[in-house]
């Protein structure tokens, strides 16, 4: 098992409700991110986790959104009182980050819908 | 700040038919640049990468070429097949401290490869 891993694959909730995103990087990747994908749109850039420095908060898109790393293994993405736009493909990747390549490798993702 | 364009789809094509999807990029220095592949279904795979000006990336037929001149990462395939019907990403990683962490995405191109 070397790829990234993300559970659940799907998530239905219900608006207002707590939703807790699951992912585990590959192993001695140091770097992992959070992306948030909606239908027919790019990437949106959501945290950024690097060894034992303060992650890169700058993508959340509300205080409704947190994350937590725990060492360099395993990362959980919680949204506080979903709302519909929350909706999404929330995905997770995870790199070694050496020298300028930044070469990502991607779990298959969480699909969530909020209705 | 960073930025990819990279062409709007979706592009149809009949098979082995060629193909160009095209990708600029906004950048200081010189950013690495790759192309993400998006299968249905799938989670994001790496498909090719260059990490400095004239490089050339390949992989399962495709390439690109890195020009620092026109700010151009171009993705090319001779000759299309309907299993190449997927969503293709352009991105970049930056190389100035506070950007070298997250890839920058353009908004992915759908291609539809047809029998």
């Amino acid at each position: 098992g070397a790829g990234v891993s993300q559970s659940p694959s799907n998530k239905v909730t219900e608006k207002g409700k707590d939703v807790e995103l699951r992912c585990d990087p590959i192993s001695g990747h140091t770097a992992l991110y959070w992306y948030r994908q909606r239908l027919g749109q790019g990437l949106e850039f959501l945290i950024y986790f690097q060894g034992n420095s303060a992650p890169d908060k700058s993508g959340l898109p509300s205080d409704r959104f947190s994350a937590e790393r725990t060492g360099e293994s395993v990362s959980t993405l919680t949204i506080q009182r979903t709302q519909q736009e929350d909706s999404a493909v929330y995905l997770c990747a995870s790199s070694l980050v050496s020298g300028r390549v930044n070469e990502q490798f991607f779990g298959p993702g969480t699909r969530l819908t909020v209705l | 700040g960073d930025s990819v364009t990279q062409m709007e789809g979706p592009v149809t094509l009949s098979e082995e038919a060629f193909l160009t999807i095209n990708c600029t990029y906004t950048a200081t220095g010189y950013p690495s640049l790759f192309w993400y592949v998006q299968y249905p279904g799938e989670g994001l795979q790496l498909l090719l990468k260059a990490t400095k000006a004239d490089d050339k990336g390949s992989n399962k037929g495709f390439e690109a070429t890195y020009r620092k001149e026109t700010t151009s990462f171009h993705l090319e395939k001779g000759s299309v097949q309907v299993s190449d019907s997927a969503v293709y990403f352009c991105a970049l990683s930056g190389v100035e401290a506070g950007n070298n962490r997250k890839l920058i995405w353009g908004l992915g191109t759908s291609l539809a490869v047809n029998p």
